[in-house]
């Protein structure tokens, strides 16, 4: 079983549809969360950012941790075309060397 | 400034050049970090500096050789390079190494002739 498991999609929605990402890990230790969304040929840019467990909101999305669950979600709401992106989730745990542990990333694409 | 920045941009070398790839952040991070991005695949960690020291290198063949000049910037130097090593090649920096945000610069496109 790998650490992180990430469905790649892709995904195709119509613009304005709310968009459900999602991750599984095994790694009871990650503490910190993070979505980073990542255009065609750009680096990945860091949309949100997570502590433990429980929802954090920024704009159109809102990002849940369930630690009990080992589960996490970015909801998108309002989808936008240009919200078409590769969404990555990475997580790493409490200690100074953790390494950040990335999903393979869902492809999204939205449709105006 | 809030930004990592990369150059170049887009690179093409032979196998027996020699050349560099840069990155640069003013945020006052202590940690820097190189990556291997190839299409459709997440990034691959390939070495951290923490505090202007080499931390972690993730088995990297020595045709690869990091260099941290300074706090600021980050160096890696590629010497006989083969066609599998063209990929997406990204700098990040975090706060710390005990901090958990990476922010990633653009990287650069390296094309492996």
């Amino acid at each position: 079983q790998k650490e992180v498991e990430q469905d790649p999609g892709p995904l195709s929605v119509p613009e304005g549809a709310i968009v459900s990402l999602n991750c599984t890990y095994s790694n009871s230790a990650f503490q910190y969360f993070m979505w980073y969304r990542q255009y065609s040929r750009k680096g990945p840019e860091l949309l949100m950012y997570t502590y433990s467990s429980g929802n954090k909101e920024d704009g159109r999305f809102t990002a849940q941790v369930d630690k009990s669950s080992k589960y996490i979600s970015l909801f998108i709401r309002d989808s936008q075309p240009s919200d078409s992106a590769t969404y990555l989730c990475a997580m790493r745990g409490q200690g100074g060397s953790e390494k950040l542990v990335f999903g393979k990333g869902t492809k999204l694409t939205v449709n105006p | 400034d809030t930004e990592v920045t990369q150059t170049p941009k887009h690179l093409v070398m032979g196998m027996t050049n020699k050349k560099s790839l840069k990155c640069e952040q003013h945020m006052g991070h202590r940690a820097m970090y190189w990556y291997k991005q190839k299409a459709k695949k997440p990034p691959e960690l390939m070495f951290v500096y923490s505090y202007e020291k080499l931390s972690i290198n993730e088995s990297v063949p020595s045709r690869f050789s990091p260099e941290c000049p300074n706090s600021s910037l980050l160096n890696l130097h590629l010497h006989a390079l083969q066609p599998e090593d063209s990929a997406l090649y990204l700098c990040a920096s975090s706060p710390g190494t005990a901090t958990d945000t990476q922010y990633f610069g653009p990287g650069t496109r390296l094309t492996v002739l």
